[in-house]
């Protein structure tokens, strides 16, 4: 099983509409999680970065995290087309160990 | 505005040939990174810096070393390509201390081996 499960989609979805991405992970240990936007040829860049439990907004964007469920979940309200990419979360332990766990991630597209 | 940049977008080698990736930062980053992507398997860790002339493996190691011989530059080499080195290669840098996670990644070189 691996640490970190995330749907690889595809994901389609009018304009508008509200976008719902989800990692589930094994490791209780894990404490800081983020999620990367990768458009198609580039880079990923990241979006979101959260420490422990709770939600945090940036925009049209809201992480939230569940670590009772070990569930974490990106909100994207009012999707644009611009949003259209591969959503990849990561996430890492507390202290001294600094590697980073990623899911396989998941392709959205948002259709004017 | 931060920069990763990456030597070539496109790579085309044959088995058997020795190959250099290089990647530099203009963020004066003590941290950088060299991962692979591939389809169905995502992103791996091969190796990773986090000062000058340091270097540590990641997960997929066998096969490539690397080199830092200044903070801004962090160099992917492949002794000798293989086929299943084929993929697409990232680099990233971060800064280090609690905030080593949050990574710059340059656009990438999709590196085919023939």
């Amino acid at each position: 099983q691996k640490e970190v499960e995330q749907d690889p989609g595809p994901l389609s979805v009018p304009e508008g509409a509200i976008v719902s991405l989800n990692c589930t992970y094994s490791n209780s240990a894990f404490q800081y999680f983020m999620w990367y936007r990768q458009y198609s040829r580039k880079g990923p860049e990241l979006l979101m970065y959260t420490y422990s439990s709770g939600n945090k907004e940036d925009g049209r964007f809201t992480a939230q995290v569940d670590k009772s469920s070990k569930y974490i979940s990106l909100f994207i309200r009012d999707s644009q087309p611009s949003d259209s990419a591969t959503y990849l979360c990561a996430m890492r332990r507390a202290g001294n160990n600094r590697k980073l766990i990623w899911g396989l991630g998941t392709s959205l597209a948002v259709n004017p | 505005d931060v920069k990763v940049t990456q030597s070539s977008r496109y790579l085309v080698k044959r088995t058997g040939e020795k190959v250099f990736l290089e990647c530099v930062q203009d963020m004066d980053h003590e941290n950088m990174f060299w991962y692979r992507q591939d389809p169905g398997l995502g992103l791996r860790l091969i190796y990773f810096s986090y000062d000058v002339k340091m270097k540590e493996k990641g997960d997929i190691p066998e096969g490539y070393s690397v080199s830092r011989e200044k903070k801004e530059r962090f160099s992917l080499i492949l002794e000798s390509a293989s086929t299943n080195q084929t993929s697409m290669y990232l680099c990233a840098s971060s800064f280090g201390g609690a905030y080593n996670e949050k990574l710059f990644f340059g656009s990438g070189t999709q590196l085919s081996v023939l």
